[in-house]
């Protein structure tokens, strides 16, 4: 089974421009959850879709967006670039959501590469 | 963004020896838990999981002991090896969907 995928795998933009990153989760899960990691925050959780709804959201300004498509398959934007924003944007999809825990099973996020992102 | 620290320690071992990776979680309504392991480059793979019913549970190498009393969760790598270099951060989350919430995370390095 393929695992996720992001694309891109590095992207340099200049403050003041937008980006979208986009995610392909492992096939059969329909739950994506996107994070920020940074050397000095660590990993942060940006927000999770499921089923094309967000679901879940961090503490984010609105330049952060998201959304899902019907195949599962996500995308995240960022508007208005700031150099703050340079990080590392992670995606991880897990089948039922952001550790769905019904009839005593857990769920597991599996994670893509990330998308090394450069604000110049 | 929520901040989940400043600062990476860093655990030095010798190869073949046994390594401890701890973590404090801070809710104590947290559910379930879970250990990734991230080498450089790429994004966090997961290790090994544990519910909080339990206090123990064994892997491959790896055994995750939980203290729900001191909200206290360690990662045990027996015979560390230097593919096992890499920092791990622990997990923890509510369940019922809630968020999951990322320690500051560990950098491990193996001295061959």
């Amino acid at each position: 089974k393929a695992g996720v995928t992001q694309t891109p795998r590095y992207l340099i933009k200049t403050r003041g421009q937008q980006v979208t990153l986009s995610c392909s989760p492992i096939s059969g899960h329909r739950s994506v959850s996107w994070y920020q990691q940074t050397p000095g925050q660590g990993l942060q959780f940006l927000f999770e879709y499921f089923s094309e709804t967000q679901r879940n959201k961090g503490n984010f300004p609105g330049r952060f967006s998201g959304r899902q498509f019907s195949n599962s398959r996500s995308e995240m934007n960022v508007s208005t670039l700031e150099l703050g924003d340079s990080a590392l944007y992670l995606c991880a999809s897990s089948r039922l959501g952001t550790s769905g825990i019904s009839g005593g099973n857990t769920d597991t996020q599996y994670f893509g590469p990330g998308t090394r992102l450069t604000v110049l | 963004g929520e901040s989940v620290g400043l600062h990476l320690p860093t655990l030095s071992v010798q190869e073949g020896d046994n390594s401890i990776i701890n973590c404090a979680y801070s809710n104590s309504a947290s559910d379930y838990f879970i250990w990734y392991k991230q080498e450089s480059g790429k994004g966090p793979q997961f290790i090994i999981d544990i519910r909080s019913n339990m206090d123990k549970r064994q892997g491959q190498r790896v055994t995750v002991l939980l203290n729900k009393t001191v909200k206290h969760l360690s990662l045990q790598i027996a015979a560390t090896q230097p593919g096992d270099s890499a920092v791990y951060f622990c997990a923890e989350t509510p369940g019922g969907y809630q968020k999951v919430t990322f320690g500051t995370g560990t950098k491990l390095q193996v001295i061959p």
